[in-house]
């Protein structure tokens, strides 16, 4: 069964373009998160979605970042205009809305370099 | 302000010796407990949690331990195993659905 897939894998961009990441999640799964890696701050949650509709999005770093759920299978995070600052690796995440285990499902990450 | 901390950024130890890696966290209202486990350029994966009901969960090699009077929570791996040479990230939060990650601790084991 395919895993949480993520595209791309690695972007470098230039100040001020507009980046966009995508996210498949395990199909199934009604519960989908964004997450952001850095070194200084770890793992951070900026937005989840459950059954397509964003329920907290208050990780949201600002107002360049917008991210969108438009069905099931499918979210994208969006960054305009992006900024040096925003260089990180970018995670989604999805899960089942069964009994509680704690397991999020993660992707392999996009790796965002703007220079 | 990080409400999860990890703060030994990396460990080694020998191979067949047990890792003891730590996770402190303020917020007295998080009720769920995570360790994931990344290796590079793939994404965590997730190896065993806690709620706080419980102070033990163990899988295999594997044992969390929760004291939450000391909101303090530690995983133990015995034996350690070159595999398990990997960054391990600790979570937790007050929900199913909000986890706040720590920023991670290095673990390698020599063979």
């Amino acid at each position: 069964d395919a895993g949480v897939i993520q595209s791309p894998r690695h972007e470098v961009t230039e100040m001020g373009q507009e980046v966009t990441l995508r996210c498949k999640p395990i199909s199934g799964h009604d519960y989908l998160f964004w997450y952001r890696q850095t070194m200084m701050r770890g793992l951070e949650l900026l937005i989840y979605f459950n059954n397509n509709v964003p329920i907290d999005d208050s990780g949201m770093p600002e107002d360049r970042f917008s991210a969108k759920m438009p069905n099931a299978s499918f979210s994208t995070l969006k960054i305009q205009p992006s900024e040096p600052r925003d260089s990180a690796v970018y995670f989604c995440a999805s899960r089942a809305g069964t009994a509680w285990t704690g397991e999020l499902f993660f992707g392999e990450g996009s790796r965002l370099t703007v220079l | 302000d990080q409400q999860v901390k990890q703060n030994s950024p990396s460990l080694s130890v020998q191979e067949g010796r047990i890792s003891i890696l730590n996770c402190d966290y303020t917020n007295s209202m998080f009720d769920y407990f995570l360790w994931y486990k990344k290796y590079p350029a793939e994404g965590p994966t997730f190896l065993i949690s806690i709620s706080s009901i419980k102070d033990k969960n163990e899988d295999g090699r594997f044992t969390v331990f929760l004291n939450k009077s000391a909101k303090h929570l530690s995983l133990h791996i015995v034996p350690s195993q070159p595999g398990d040479s990997a960054v391990y990230f600790c979570a937790a939060g007050p929900t199913g659905n909000q986890f706040y990650f720590g920023t991670g601790t290095s673990l390698t084991v020599i063979p």
